[in-house]
Parts: C-alpha cells; structure tokens; sequence
C-alpha cells in the first residue's frame, strides 16, 4: 500500500514571496504518479500540477513547480510570485495508473496561507 | 456548467437513518470515483466504476455502503444504517481518456 506524508499542517507567507510545501511517500512501484490539487476555502479542488515518475525533468505550470526527488521519495511543490488567491488547503496525492484506473492516494494537506 | 455536480450539497440525517446522494460526472468521462473526506484530513478513496462496472472497492467501503452507476452516466452512493462516524465530505470525480481527476463541490453529510 502507498502512503503519502505532508509535514507541514500549516505555512504562512506574505504575497510575492516564493514558498514551497513538502511531500514525501512511499511506494514499491517503479512507475507511477504524482499529484498536487489545491482545494480553495469552500470550494472543489482542482489539480495544479502532475509528474510522472518516469520522466526526469521537474513538471512546471506557469508560477507552479515541482522537485520530484524518486530515490529520496520526495515530492515538493514551489509556488513563486504567491497570490492572495493561492490561499488554499494542498494536498500531494499519489497513483499506480496515472490517475485513471485507482483511486488516488492523498496526504493529510498543508493548510497555506497567503497574506497581503 | 458543464463540471462534476453533486446533489445534495449538504445532507443532515439522524442516525440509523439511510442517506443516498447523486454524482452527475463530466458527460464525456467514463470513470468515476467516490472519495470521503473528514475535517482536517485528505480525501480517502471508497471506490470506482469504469462506465457501470464497479473496478474497485476500498476496506473503508463497509457494507453500509453501496454505489451504483447504472447506465454509466450518474452515479449514486447510499449508506444505510448511519452512524455518527459516517459524518464527512463525500466527494465525486470523473475523469476521461487523459486520466485527470475532476472533482464536484461534495456533499457534506452530518449525522445526529
């Protein structure tokens, strides 16, 4: 079974600055995937950002970054330029399958807080 | 709009009582997924259907728990018997041929 640990219950920081919420997990598989959705206050979660274990070059969305660490097992995002609207509750997720055919395996979320 | 909707949104039930809510996916996506969410942690996985067939189950599914999608457009999961442990976020996600995951609003359900 798949476990993912998000240390970081909560983080606050002021708008502009850069941040970056840490993820570890632990998996047997050799192929698989990595997840960070964000879930705004009252409001459904949306997916920021996807990496395949597969692929060695970090997955990047415009102010969104990941550093995929697979021999560490580590999986951080990296949000530059912070935005009062990234105010949100994140969570790292994991899947075999990309997604598709499992259900998606998350942690316990880092509660992140923009300030103005 | 054309996302995942949920219906109820919210859902107060005493206990002992059944409770069934409704998922309504993305109309092209032909998988669907049933998450349960508690305060203060992340989605839990219960199960998924790849068009009406039910692929998955979780152990958190007990036999409380039942989810169909009959025709392979919406679904629905019931749970019978309530219990004040089942109080939660139940959410729904569909996804298509590019496997992401799409989630609905939830529905919050409170048992008395």
């Amino acid at each position: 079974a798949q476990t993912v640990t998000q240390s970081q219950p909560e983080m606050s920081v002021q708008e502009a600055e850069t941040v970056t919420l840490s993820c570890t997990y632990d998996t047997s598989e050799n192929n698989y995937y990595l997840f960070w959705y964000k879930q705004p206050p009252s409001r459904q979660m949306i997916l920021v950002i996807r990496q395949e274990a597969y692929k060695q070059q970090n997955a990047t969305e415009n102010r969104f970054s990941v550093n995929f660490q697979k021999a560490a097992k580590s999986f951080s995002l990296k949000i530059s330029d912070s935005q009062l609207g990234d105010t949100a509750m994140y969570f790292c997720a994991f899947s075999r399958t990309g997604g598709g055919a499992d259900g998606l395996t998350f942690g316990k979320g880092t509660h992140l807080i923009i300030q103005p | 709009d054309t996302g995942v909707s949920q219906d109820p949104r919210h859902k107060i039930t005493k206990r002992g009582q059944n409770v069934t809510f409704r998922c309504d996916p993305i109309s092209e996506h032909n998988r669907l997924y049933w998450y349960r969410q508690t305060l203060g942690q992340g989605p839990e996985f219960l199960t998924y259907f790849q068009n009406e067939a039910q692929l998955e189950k979780s152990r958190l599914l007990s036999d409380r728990f039942s989810a169909e999608r009959p025709k392979g457009s919406f679904s629905t999961l019931e749970i019978q018997r309530t219990e004040q442990g089942d109080s939660a976020m139940y959410l729904c996600a569909s996804s298509g041929i590019n496997n992401e995951q799409f989630f609905g609003p939830g529905t919050r359900l409170t048992v008395l």
